[in-house]
């Protein structure tokens, strides 16, 4: 079964800790995405990578670090430096970076206590 | 910021066809219109994209206007199970593609 695979479905965390939202995907796509949503906005990009090994911030990059040591994985850490980490976090993936249809993961709920 | 302009909410009769409209008025010419919807607390689910000709598949067609100033989303026999939020992209160049998503249209298909 083909697709992309956010765990888990929600997450809570203390304050002041760091977390790491995992991102799986297997359909063989070079390029992946994540992104935040916030209640009743749209999503905004945190972090893009278009091929393993290497990386570029998106436009709310502060407070997050990503890797991309395998092809099939991004997964993203947030990190005690993000303000307000409480949010709808998407994962998403293309065959490759620029024209191509993008693809959403079922997203993570992250709630920051 | 989002480049598109869409209403926020639409009602639409189970049946029926759903029109949903756009704007994108500044889209370069080599920029795509995408769309994709949400239902609630799921991930985006992309429906259909297109550059200048009208394009249709299963899911929905999309009509864009020949300055490429506008377009629409034809979902031809709604469903309850359309009920969710429409958001119309114009897929920038930089950034990997980035999605630049607005506030999108909260569309409610009612029996």
């Amino acid at each position: 079964d083909g697709g992309i695979t956010q765990s888990p479905k929600y997450l809570f965390r203390k304050e002041g800790q760091n977390v790491t939202l995992s991102c799986e995907q297997n359909l063989n796509h070079d390029a992946m995405y994540w992104y935040r949503q916030d209640p009743g906005q749209g999503l905004r990009l945190i972090y893009y990578s278009q091929i393993v090994n290497d990386f570029q911030k998106g436009d709310i990059a502060e407070g997050y670090s990503v890797s991309r040591e395998k092809k099939e994985s991004f997964p993203l850490t947030v990190t005690s430096a993000q303000k307000n980490p409480t949010a709808f976090y998407l994962c998403a993936s293309s065959m490759s970076g620029g024209r191509d249809t993008q693809y959403f993961g079922p997203g993570t709920r992250l709630t920051v206590l | 910021d989002a480049k598109t302009t869409q209403p926020p909410s639409m009602d639409c009769a189970e049946g029926r066809a759903a029109n949903l409209p756009c704007n994108h008025s500044t889209i370069s010419g080599n920029e795509y219109v995408y769309w994709y919807r949400q239902i609630h607390s799921q991930g985006p689910q992309y429906i259909i994209h297109g550059l200048k000709n009208n394009e249709t598949n299963e899911m929905a067609s999309l009509i864009i206007t020949e300055d490429r100033k506008s377009s629409t989303l034809i979902l031809p026999h709604a469903t309850l199970r359309d009920t969710a939020v429409y958001y119309c992209i114009v897929r920038v160049k930089n950034q990997g593609g980035k999605l630049i998503f607005g506030q999108g249209t909260e569309l409610s298909v009612k029996p």
